[in-house]
């Protein structure tokens, strides 16, 4: 397994700027979860894929955001009009998706969101 | 609404030494508790895991303690080192029903000293 992989590493961008993250999960892994992390809090549940079908969305994806994860391999983040709220670190995950509801979260290393 | 909250935000000890972070939760229809480990710069990772029918379990140095009456539970490290220096999250989750959402802590910032 070469790991989630996030791109870019790092983004800064003026308030009211759209910005997109992608993440490439680790081959054959079905399920793609994109979770929000700011400092000195645990990560935040956003959103969760199934293959390409999005099952799940927390209401904190506010409709300024958006993910697509259009052939059931990589997934993008959107985010458009960006507030300074925003500025935080954008987890993705990936699981086999094949098993236990209990198996296991490989984590990318996220990407670093700064909002002047 | 905070679902799982973490005690301490922060800890300090000496090499060999065993801290102790604890987690406690409200919502009883969880019934998956992992513990994730993170890196400055890196993405969490899973280090142990425990379902409410047990009251312990141990993997290699990490062993997780169960309360279920009282919703706790808390993470020991034996013989800490200062490689274990890291930030701790526990989490919760719903396994049947709860879609694939977990619920973290808000982390507890370890450092281990020589």
């Amino acid at each position: 397994d070469t790991g989630v992989s996030q791109d870019p590493r790092h983004k800064i961008t003026k308030r009211g700027q759209n910005v997109t993250f992608r993440c490439d999960p680790i081959s054959e892994h079905n399920r793609l979860y994109w979770y929000r992390q700011t400092l000195g809090q645990g990560p935040e549940f956003l959103t969760y894929f199934q293959n390409e079908a999005q099952l799940e969305k927390s209401r904190l994806l506010s409709d300024r955001f958006s993910a697509e994860r259009p052939k059931g391999s990589f997934s993008t983040l959107e985010i458009q009009r960006t507030e300074q709220g925003d500025s935080a670190m954008y987890l993705c995950a990936s699981s086999r998706g094949r098993g236990a509801a209990n198996e296991k979260l490989f984590f990318g290393s996220g990407t670093q969101l700064s909002v002047l | 609404q905070q679902q799982v909250k973490q005690s301490p935000q922060s800890l300090i000890v000496q090499k060999g030494g065993i801290p102790i972070i604890n987690c406690a939760y409200e919502n009883t229809a969880f019934d998956y508790f992992p513990w994730y480990q993170q890196f400055p710069g890196k993405g969490p990772a899973l280090l142990i895991a425990i379902r409410p029918d047990v009251s312990e379990k141990k993997e290699g140095r990490f062993t997780i303690s169960f309360n279920k009456s009282a919703k706790q539970f808390s993470l020991h490290i034996m013989d800490s080192q200062p490689g274990d220096s890291a930030t701790y999250f526990c989490a919760a989750k719903i396994l049947t029903g709860g879609g694939n959402k977990l619920t973290f802590g808000t982390g507890t910032q370890l450092k281990v000293e020589l």
